[in-house]
């Protein structure tokens, strides 16, 4: 079967440095995305993996092995605007996005 | 910068009626979706339109679900008789390529 695995709760100091761990089993793979949801809202777009190796945005990074079946989302000097949920979604085979259930970061200050 | 525009944002409707919700895709994405969320759960698949036709659908979207792309822009859900357990958000996405993927703001359906 397909699946994601994600936390279900985080929580950081602002300012400080989180990783967000992802771990994805899907059939066949076409990459794989991160998304902010905030509550109530719809998901918006972080980053796409699909080679190793790390992409760097700003203070977002993300991260994929696929020999691992594993991803990361680092977030660099936090601010409290960065809590919300952070969804991880694989691109199957057929191209579509299975969802992880979202790991909720909470910002302490 | 281009959005997906949904409507309406938040839809009241008794349990057996009949609702449509809308999405205006960006204009020059081919490919287009459906997924729901149900409060506090994950965002699931419903069905995904191509070339005027579903490419694909998952388990929760039965008879009672429909899509349409009736003029060329437009991209609707029907619902034909709503199901308590039919309250969720629905976001509608579209995209070009991979990377594409854009999301609406979502309709909240809330069924009495």
């Amino acid at each position: 079967g397909q699946n994601i695995d994600q936390p279900t709760e985080m929580t950081a100091t602002e300012g400080a440095i989180v990783q967000i761990n992802c771990t994805y089993q899907t059939s066949g793979f076409n990459g794989l995305f991160w998304y902010q949801q905030h509550a109530g809202e719809a998901p918006t777009f972080l980053s796409y993996n699909v080679l190793d190796g790390l992409e760097e945005k700003g203070r977002f990074s993300s991260f994929l092995s696929r020999s691992k079946g594993y991803s990361y989302l680092l977030l660099k000097e936090l601010q409290m605007k960065d809590s919300a949920s952070y969804l991880c979604a694989g691109l199957d085979s057929n191209y579509q996005l299975i969802w992880g259930a979202g790991t909720k970061l909470i910002i302490k200050p | 910068e281009p959005e997906v525009t949904q409507t309406p944002s938040h839809q009241v409707t008794q349990m057996g009626q009949e609702v449509i919700l809308r999405c205006v895709p960006i204009s020059n994405h081919l490919y287009f979706y459906w997924y729901r969320q149900i409060l506090g759960q994950k965002v699931e698949f419903l069905v995904s339109f191509y070339n005027n036709e579903i490419s694909e659908k998952s388990e929760i979207f039965d008879d009672q679900f429909s899509v349409e792309r009736p003029d060329g822009s437009n991209f609707t859900l029907k619902i034909r008789s709503t199901k308590l357990e039919d309250s969720a958000m629905y976001f509608c996405a579209s995209r070009l390529d991979l990377r594409g993927y854009t999301f609406g703001s979502g309709t909240r359906l809330t069924v009495v």
